[in-house]
């Protein structure tokens, strides 16, 4: 089966902090996406990693794809209070159409 | 603008009661798919269908069925609504691709008293 953990659960920080939220698995995604969720809405795309070690940048965010594709990273640069929301991360399963999703970071950035 | 709508943002139910749940697309996506989301445990697939009228169960279709009929059309339903089916639910669309994002509609707050 193929899960996906993310960590922290939750993270509560001060605006202009840096931080790092993680993706793992224990097997390999042919790609990964990152979403955000606010309060009351639906999930909103981010970026998508499909190349080993890819790095893609999107202005404070910086998502990284593992080298061996079973892991990511989320990085914010000086956060902002804008910043505030579950963070998902998703992949396509192996076997079907569907998605497989991380149980989701809970980001609060205090002003 | 890609736009998933989804019939109500917020709804309340009696147990016992059948519930419809509509989603929209308006992409000419393949794949469209109904999750429930519930704190501590994620998004949980319920249904997803790959083309009209095809239709495969999730991880969780227990006291849920589906419907699609037209390709951007599809409708979740609650034969008999009971109080641990009171959750966010979230409908998604997306290509047929491997690498697809799925785009996802704002959500339903259904309350089954």
């Amino acid at each position: 089966t193929q899960l996906l953990e993310q960590s922290p659960q939750f993270l509560s920080i001060q605006e202009g902090e840096n931080l790092t939220v993680y993706c793992n698995s224990s097997s390999v995604f042919s790609s990964l996406q990152w979403y955000r969720q606010e309060p009351g809405e639906g999930p909103v795309l981010l970026v998508t990693v499909v190349t080993g070690g890819e790095v893609k940048k999107l202005k404070r965010l910086t998502f990284q794809f593992g080298d061996a594709r079973k892991d990511s990273s989320l990085h914010i640069t000086a956060a902002q209070t804008g910043d505030t929301g579950l963070y998902l991360c998703a992949g396509p399963s192996s076997r079907t159409y569907k998605y497989i999703f991380g149980t989701g970071t809970r980001l609060k950035v205090l002003a | 603008d890609v736009k998933v709508t989804q019939s109500s943002r917020y709804l309340v139910k009696r147990t016992g009661e059948k519930v419809f749940l509509e989603c929209v697309q308006d992409m000419d996506h393949e794949n469209m798919f109904w999750y429930r989301q519930d704190p501590g445990l994620g998004l949980r697939l319920i249904y997803f269908s790959y083309d009209v009228k095809m239709k495969e169960k999730g991880d969780i279709p227990e006291g849920y069925s589906v419907s699609r009929e037209k390709k951007e059309r599809f409708s979740l339903i609650l034969e008999s609504a009971s109080t641990n089916q009171t959750s966010m639910y979230l409908c998604a669309s997306s290509f047929r691709g491997r690498v697809e994002t799925q785009y996802f509609g704002p959500g339903t707050r259904l309350l089954v008293l």
